[in-house]
């Protein structure tokens, strides 16, 4: 069974519109993250959270915002689309947030904005 | 600038053989993880090391963190080890992952 679901898989967008990208962990992890892999860039960190709190936030644009309603769940809620968002998003989770934590991975939601 | 820089982008073996992929840190790094992209494009774990080396079955991973780097070994290569690896550091002390570009292997029979 998977441990982090992701939905959905796949996602058309279009351009200025807003979706919310799902992922829940069964790993009983405190620690989730969201990274991001554009084409032919190598995936890139954005977010942190720990015990449903923001701890790091490496993205630039405020259109890009996660949502933690309960404990084992990150959703991505990104407004207004741009075509430069086409990417595929991976949610990660670990034990806890500090170094020494493995983190585990999703398997993505290729997000493409028409 | 790039602070994992992965080798080789690809690389063919044939069924039996052997090599080696890299990274190489351009800062201190706390921990590496390596991971392979199977052809449903989820990410697999392999290997996570703070220092030293693991090993599993056909693959010995190493990581030296003074020396900026970490090898993956990949020994008796099968045709279900095609796919993307991926290894992937730490420095921060606050496990955000940065990713080095990807090694596309391909094992042919």
């Amino acid at each position: 069974d998977p441990k982090i679901i992701q939905k959905p898989k796949y996602l058309v967008a279009v351009t200025g519109s807003e979706k919310i990208l799902i992922c829940e962990q069964y790993l009983g992890h405190n620690a989730m993250y969201w990274y991001r892999q554009s084409a032919k860039k190598p995936l890139e960190f954005m977010f942190s959270y720990s015990y449903q709190k923001l701890m790091d936030n490496q993205t630039a644009s405020s259109r890009f915002q996660p949502q933690s309603s309960k404990k084992n769940h990150l959703d991505l809620q990104i407004t207004a689309l741009k075509p430069d968002d086409s990417a595929t998003y991976f949610c990660a989770s670990s034990q806890e947030r500090d170094w020494g934590n493995e983190q585990y991975f999703g398997p993505g939601t290729r997000l493409t904005v028409l | 600038g790039d602070q994992v820089e992965q080798s080789p982008s690809a690389l063919s073996l044939h069924e039996g053989t052997g090599s080696a992929l890299r990274c190489n840190f351009t800062t201190t790094m706390r921990a590496v993880q390596w991971f392979r992209k199977n052809s449903r494009g989820s990410l697999i774990n392999l290997f996570y090391l703070a220092s030293g080396t693991k090993e599993n079955g056909r693959l010995k991973s190493a990581f030296d963190s003074k020396e900026r780097y970490s090898t993956l070994h990949i020994r008796d290569a099968q045709l279900e080890d095609s796919g993307t690896y991926f290894c992937a550091a730490e420095n921060s002390g606050y496990n955000k992952l940065t990713f080095g570009k990807g090694t596309v292997l391909l094992v042919s029979p």
